[in-house]
């Protein structure tokens, strides 16, 4: 167990919808990152949080939204939703500063009919 | 701009074999490497990572890489596999972020590690 949660596990909706994914990082760590996982694009980053503040963008459609809440926990927020949407999101989350270690959580696999 | 590459998508050993999975990156800069392991249906648990200290780094469960700048390489070995071992392996990069730690990682497309009796 890495100490990352994210909900929900499974998200099945359908094209055209919106969906909010949620994740709370480990006890402490101030960094959130979201990352995308397809058969066809492989893993990729989306977007990264520090403290917050949006630190670092990937290769996050504009269709794609996050954020970091005070209390740490972040979502992404993914709207007009179409088939090649379908994938695992993982959440991962580090301490921040010097810590380059990564820590990912279980990710939520959505389904977009 | 990053990029990480492995070679072979599938590896098979024998139970007790070496285990050896390529990993070679591209960076402008010093890297930050990583390897991390994806159990099926489960998220991506670290192995090991390289932040610039010793060259050969030992990870969790018997695994270990080296380093090597003069190759870019930094490729994963286990001297004798187990079953358990078989899963998705993943080598990452990254940069030094803007003060928040690392950015996001680059991966690398994955080997799939099957595991002969």
């Amino acid at each position: 167990d890495s100490g990352v949660t994210q909900t929900p596990k499974h998200l099945i909706t359908a094209t055209g919808q919106r969906v909010t994914l949620r994740c709370s990082p480990r006890s402490g760590d101030l960094s959130v990152y979201w990352y995308q996982q397809s058969l066809d694009q492989g893993l990729q980053f989306l977007i990264q949080y520090y403290n917050g503040e949006e630190r670092a963008k990937g290769n996050i459609l504009e269709r794609f939204s996050a954020q970091q809440f005070p209390d740490l926990h972040s979502e992404l927020n993914l709207s007009s939703l179409e088939l090649g949407d379908s994938a695992l999101y993982f959440c991962a989350s580090s301490a921040g500063g010097t810590s380059w270690t990564q820590y990912f959580g279980p990710g939520t696999r959505l389904t977009v009919l | 701009a990053q990029s990480v590459t492995q070679l072979g998508s599938h590896v098979s050993v024998s139970e007790g074999a070496l285990v050896l999975l390529r990993c070679n990156y591209s960076s402008s800069v010093p890297p930050y490497l990583f390897w991390y392991v994806q159990y099926p249906n489960q998220g991506l648990q670290l192995l090991l990572k390289y932040t610039s200290a010793a060259t050969l780094v030992k990870g969790i469960n018997g695994f270990e890489a080296e380093f090597k700048k003069s190759e870019t390489s930094f490729h994963l070995t286990k001297p004798s596999a187990h079953m358990s071992d078989a899963a998705e392996y993943f080598c990452a990069v990254s940069d030094q972020g803007s003060g928040g730690g690392a950015d996001g990682l680059t991966f690398g497309k994955g080997t799939h590690l099957i595991i002969q009796p």
